[in-house]
């Protein structure tokens, strides 16, 4: 089955540090650009990363310097290391694919998510 | 970065009946424009991509038209599993963006 499942969400302190990861089963990650998406409670949707299938990555400015996004080809997974946690970085976070291999610029697979909360 | 602004942000349609929603953007993206629906406590489902191009397994009541800065979805024949907020996506310029969403109520 072609599926995404993230897993490594949780409570952290502000300030902290929680690392995300994504695994992949029926496609391969480093075919495809893989992204994180994020949602607020209560709110919308809000791009945060993308590991391109060639290895370039990209952040929202609200997480660059903070958030690191990376892939172990070997696992099949991809993960989001977060840093300097704060309070407004609370939301549920998605994997979501892009198919690069057919050329595809939408996001066409989504995971079911994982929900990070920053709080004291 | 590239806003986009949809319209209406709430909307509460009775069955049957067809609803529309709009989204602007803030600069020309071309047609770089898809369509999510997202039920309560489940995942984005991807409807239309490039602004027309309806993705597999969506049911054809849903159709998306549009270029440049203006993009609308339609939903003709509201039913009632169509609850939903509705959210356009850019992919023109990095950042990607999406708009605020738009709710669709069954009266």
């Amino acid at each position: 089955e072609v599926q995404l499942v993230e897993s490594g969400g949780g409570l952290v302190q502000p300030g902290g540090s929680l690392r995300l990861s994504c695994a992949a089963s029926g496609f391969t990650v480093s075919s495809n650009h893989m992204n994180w998406v994020r949602q607020a409670p209560g709110e919308g949707l809000e791009w945060v990363s993308v590991i391109y299938s060639g290895g370039s990555t990209y952040y929202s400015d609200s997480v660059k310097g903070r958030f690191t996004i990376s892939r172990d080809n070997s696992e099949n997974t991809f993960f989001l290391q977060m840093h300097s946690l704060r309070a407004e970085d609370t939301a549920t976070y998605y994997c979501v694919r892009m198919p690069a291999a057919s050329h595809g610029w939408y996001f066409d697979l989504w995971g079911r998510g994982t929900l990070v909360t920053v709080s004291s | 970065e590239i806003v986009l602004t949809q319209s209406p942000d709430f909307q509460s349609v009775t069955p049957k009946e067809k609803v529309t929603i709009t989204c602007r953007a803030s600069q020309s993206i071309g047609s770089n424009l898809h369509w999510y629906q997202q039920k309560p406590d489940q995942s984005p489902r991807l409807l239309i991509k490039y602004a027309s191009q309806s993705f597999s397994g969506v049911p054809s009541r849903f159709s998306g038209s549009g270029s440049g800065t203006d993009f609308t979805l339609t939903i003709n024949s509201l039913e009632a599993e169509d609850a939903a907020t509705y959210y356009c996506h850019q992919v023109n310029t990095l950042p990607w963006t999406f708009g605020q969403g738009t709710k669709v109520e069954i009266k």
